[in-house]
């Protein structure tokens, strides 16, 4: 069975500091890989994915993610937060090819102070 | 205004009844799912559907029932075998095209607490 660690389970930061999430997933096949963000009183929304190609991929605001298969990793960075980046932060699997079944980690609790 | 619709916001239950969760989505998407989300546990699944009137069981589907009779709608009964049912629920859907890709997208949530 697929399982995501997010070992990171609440962080604060100041603004502009720079952040990196870990994301460790387990499984051995091929994979799709997600990163979802949740802002206080928003819906859920995807923030970037990878399923195939550069290992380095970029979303929306700022946010990049790296996949290292070696390392069963997809950790998020970003290198210089905003107070408006506070929100949950959510990495997801699944298994390329198959349908439905995301997976998803724990979820981290960034608190971005002024 | 496309998206997935969750209701009602909040919803109480007494112990020893079902409740129905509502979710519509406006976005012609093939699947739907349920998930459930508790602090510090993440997204669980609960049940999904590839098609109409077609559904799986996920990870925790223990004390819930679904249905999927339109395309459009896919509602969640909290039934009273859920001991633990106090939780944020979220619904999602995509489309086929994107199915094998996986790309979700979610309503706005349900709250339910037990009275």
């Amino acid at each position: 069975a697929q399982s995501v660690s997010q070992h990171n389970h609440h962080v604060i930061l100041s603004e502009a500091a720079s952040l990196e999430l870990g994301c460790n997933y387990s499984y051995g096949g091929t994979v799709n890989l997600f990163w979802y963000v949740q802002y206080p009183g928003q819906h859920l929304q995807l923030l970037l994915k990878y399923f195939s190609g550069d290992p380095l991929v970029k979303g929306i605001k700022g946010f990049e993610a790296e996949f290292i298969k070696s390392k069963f990793s997809f950790n998020l960075r970003k290198p210089s937060v905003q107070w408006s980046d506070t929100a949950e932060y959510f990495c997801a699997v699944n298994s390329a090819g198959t349908a439905s079944k995301l997976t998803f980690g724990t979820g981290t609790r960034l608190q971005v102070t002024l | 205004d496309g998206g997935i619709t969750q209701s009602p916001k909040y919803l109480f239950r007494k112990e020893g009844q079902n409740v129905t969760l509502s979710c519509e989505q406006n976005l012609n998407h093939d699947a739907m799912y349920w998930y459930r989300q508790d602090p510090g546990q993440g997204l669980r699944l609960i049940y999904y559907s590839q098609i109409v009137n077609d559904f799986q069981k996920g990870d925790i589907a223990e004390g819930y029932s679904v249905s999927r009779e339109k395309k459009e709608s896919f509602p969640l009964t909290v039934t009273s075998a859920q001991k633990n049912p106090t939780a944020f629920y979220l619904c999602a859907s995509s489309s086929r095209q994107a199915l094998a890709k996986n790309i979700q997208y979610f309503g706005a949530g349900t709250r339910l607490s037990v009275l």
